[in-house]
This record gives structure tokens, C-alpha cells and sequence, in this order.
């Protein structure tokens, strides 16, 4: 069975600190790993990654994929309060376009 | 616009009603799924879709059902046989790479 495994649970930072989310995966046929961001509604996309040791970057954000050990993580620099949220890795097979989400890390960026 | 439209936001139901969650996009995307969110958890898959007329159990299917007669509408019924039907309703669309998320149902049961 796929799973999607995620640490911390929970994490309270301040403002300037750095953060570092981890995912890990078993996934029989894996395709992509996603991270998104889901502050009350609908997840919202981050990244997306498929090679190992790419680092894919978006402003204070950051993500790298390693394929062999079977972990991602994301990081994000210089917290804000806006950056408060639950973040949640998903990963993707290679048949059926299937999501495997895991439980997400909850971030709280206090003033 | 393209996107996914979730109806209604929030609903209430009775205990032992059925209730079907509406589900409808604009992208033109084949693949079509339903998602269950717990307070503090992970989104977990109920059904998917990856063509009109054709849709399979996810992790959670038991007490669910869904019907995929247009390629734009993946409605999901909530029947009385779910135990625990108070959560938040996710639905999602796909084609390769790219998911597109509706905003979301809260169903609360009493």
C-alpha cells in the first residue's frame, strides 16, 4: 500500500526563522512528488518534482526530491506570518494519476 | 475562468439522509477526484475518475458513491451506510501533470 509519511506534525516558529518540512514516501510507481499549501480551503500547488537532487525554488521557498532515499523536503527562509498554514506532500503514481497525500505538518509563524 | 466549482460550501444534514455533493469543472480534464479531509489530518481519496463512465475506489470508499456521466460533473453521494460523514469535501481535477482543487463542501451531520 502507497503511503506518504510527514514530520514534524506540528511546528510554532517566529517570524525570520527557517523552516524545514520533511516527506517521506513508499509508492510503488512513482511519478511526481507534490507539495502544496493549504491555508483554510483548497490546497494550493508549490512544487512539483520529479528528479532527484533538483532544487526547485520559489521565492523564500524551496524543495529538493531524493528518489533513492525516498524523501523530500521543503524549506521556506525568513518566515512570515502569511507563510502560517498546513502543508501537505503528495505523491503521485505512474498509472492512474493517483494522489497519495500525507498527514501534513501544521506551521505557525508567531510576530 | 477555468476551474472547479464545489456546491454547496456548507451543508447540514440529518443523521441516516443521503446527501450528493456537486462537483463540476471547466477545464476539460479527464481525470476527476473526491477527497475527505479530518480536522489535522491528510487529504484521503474516496473515488477517482480518469474517464466519463468509468470511476474507481480510493482508500475510503465504503459508504460513498459517484457517478461520472459527463466529463465536466463527478458528483459524490454521501449515504447513511458512512459512519462518520462530518468532514470536509475535497474534489479535484487532472490532465498529466496538474491538479486543479475546488474550493471545498463542509458537510456537517447532527
Amino acid at each position: 500500500e502507497d503511503k506518504v509519511v510527514q514530520s514534524p506534525l506540528s511546528l510554532v516558529v517566529h517570524e525570520g526563522d527557517t523552516v524545514t518540512l520533511n516527506c517521506s514516501y513508499e509508492v510503488t510507481n512513482f511519478r511526481s512528488l507534490l507539495w502544496y499549501k493549504q491555508e483554510k480551503k483548497a490546497p494550493t500547488f508549490l512544487f512539483m518534482l520529479t528528479s532527484s537532487g533538483i532544487e526547485k525554488k520559489s521565492g523564500r521557498l524551496s524543495s529538493i526530491l531524493d528518489k533513492k532515499e525516498l524523501f523530500s523536503i521543503l524549506n521556506i527562509t525568513a518566515t512570515q506570518t502569511g507563510d502560517s498554514a498546513v502543508y501537505l506532500c503528495a505523491v503521485e503514481e505512474a498509472a492512474g494519476n493517483k494522489l497519495t497525500f500525507g498527514g501534513g505538518t501544521r506551521v505557525l509563524v508567531k510576530p | 475562468d477555468g476551474g472547479i466549482t464545489q456546491s454547496p460550501k456548507y451543508l447540514f444534514r440529518k443523521e441516516g439522509q443521503n446527501v450528493t455533493l456537486s462537483c463540476e469543472q471547466n477545464l476539460n480534464h479527464d481525470a476527476m477526484y473526491w477527497y475527505r479531509q479530518d480536522p489535522g489530518q491528510g487529504l484521503r481519496l474516496i473515488y477517482y475518475s480518469q474517464i466519463v463512465n468509468d470511476f474507481q475506489k480510493g482508500d475510503i470508499a465504503e459508504g460513498y458513491s459517484v457517478s461520472r456521466e459527463k466529463k465536466e460533473s463527478f458528483p459524490l453521494t454521501v449515504t447513511s451506510a458512512q459512519k462518520n460523514p462530518t468532514a470536509f469535501y475535497l474534489c479535484a481535477s487532472s490532465e498529466n501533470y496538474g491538479y486543479t482543487f475546488g474550493s471545498g463542501t463542509r458537510l456537517t451531520v447532527v
